[in-house]
């Protein structure tokens, strides 16, 4: 069973917009990660964000994470056509398994 | 540095035959793991090996699946005989160390095709 859910399932903006996805998990967690796929390159590793953390940011990304609720969120600001993609947020628990969701299907267009 | 390569890139089979997927982890990377991506999902864990030993196989079908990682270098996943559920993208990863919590870094993925 998948332990995330991203919300929205898909989205479309314009580019320059900010694209803003949710995630939310069912158990404890060491960390949670978010990944981007693409056709072109494959799952990539985006942001690493520990429970005893908040917030994090790299680059354009902004990762939240509200540990009292199950949940975390990823801001893409400025976005670029370049952004389309689906994105994935990914658990890491006590097992080490990472666990992924559905994920968000974004597309920036031009 | 090589990123993780897998071969083939995609493949297409009819019901009840085999095939295998190869894998080689980026070099020095202990860890190695299977998922399996069917369309409209995230990935899922098949196996988890640590350099040449199985860690985590609980998710892994084993009456048809069998993934081995002889050397503790490159893999082997087959699936003996497939099935139409079988069709998704098989992507093998690799990270460092077991403990730290790295990220894992994902090869291109073999499309496979049972029809």
């Amino acid at each position: 069973s998948q332990q995330g859910e991203e919300d929205p399932q898909a989205l479309s903006i314009q580019e320059g917009e900010n694209a803003t996805m949710n995630c939310s998990y069912k158990t404890s967690i060491n960390n949670l990660q978010w990944y981007r796929q693409n056709s072109g390159r494959g799952l990539v590793h985006l942001i690493l964000i520990r429970s005893n953390e908040r917030e994090k940011h790299s680059g354009r990304l902004r990762v939240t994470l509200d540990t009292s609720k199950k949940s975390s969120s990823l801001l893409i600001t400025a976005s670029r056509a370049a952004d389309t993609a689906s994105y994935f947020c990914a658990t890491q628990g006590g097992s080490e398994k990472l666990v992924f969701g559905k994920g968000t299907k974004l597309t920036v267009n031009p | 540095e090589a990123g993780v390569a897998q071969s083939p890139r995609y493949k297409i089979i009819e019901k009840r035959q085999s095939v295998a997927f190869w894998c080689n982890p980026i070099s020095g990377h202990a860890t190695l793991y299977w998922y399996q991506q069917i369309l409209g999902q995230g990935p899922k864990l098949l196996i988890q090996f640590q350099n040449n030993g199985v860690v985590d196989d609980s998710q892994l079908p084993k009456d048809r699946f069998s993934a081995e990682r002889l050397k503790g270098v490159d893999s082997t996943l087959k699936i003996q005989p497939a099935k139409l559920e079988d069709s998704a993208v098989y992507l093998c990863a690799s990270s460092s160390t077991r403990y730290s919590y790295n990220e894992q870094f994902f090869g291109p993925g073999t499309r496979l095709t049972v029809l």
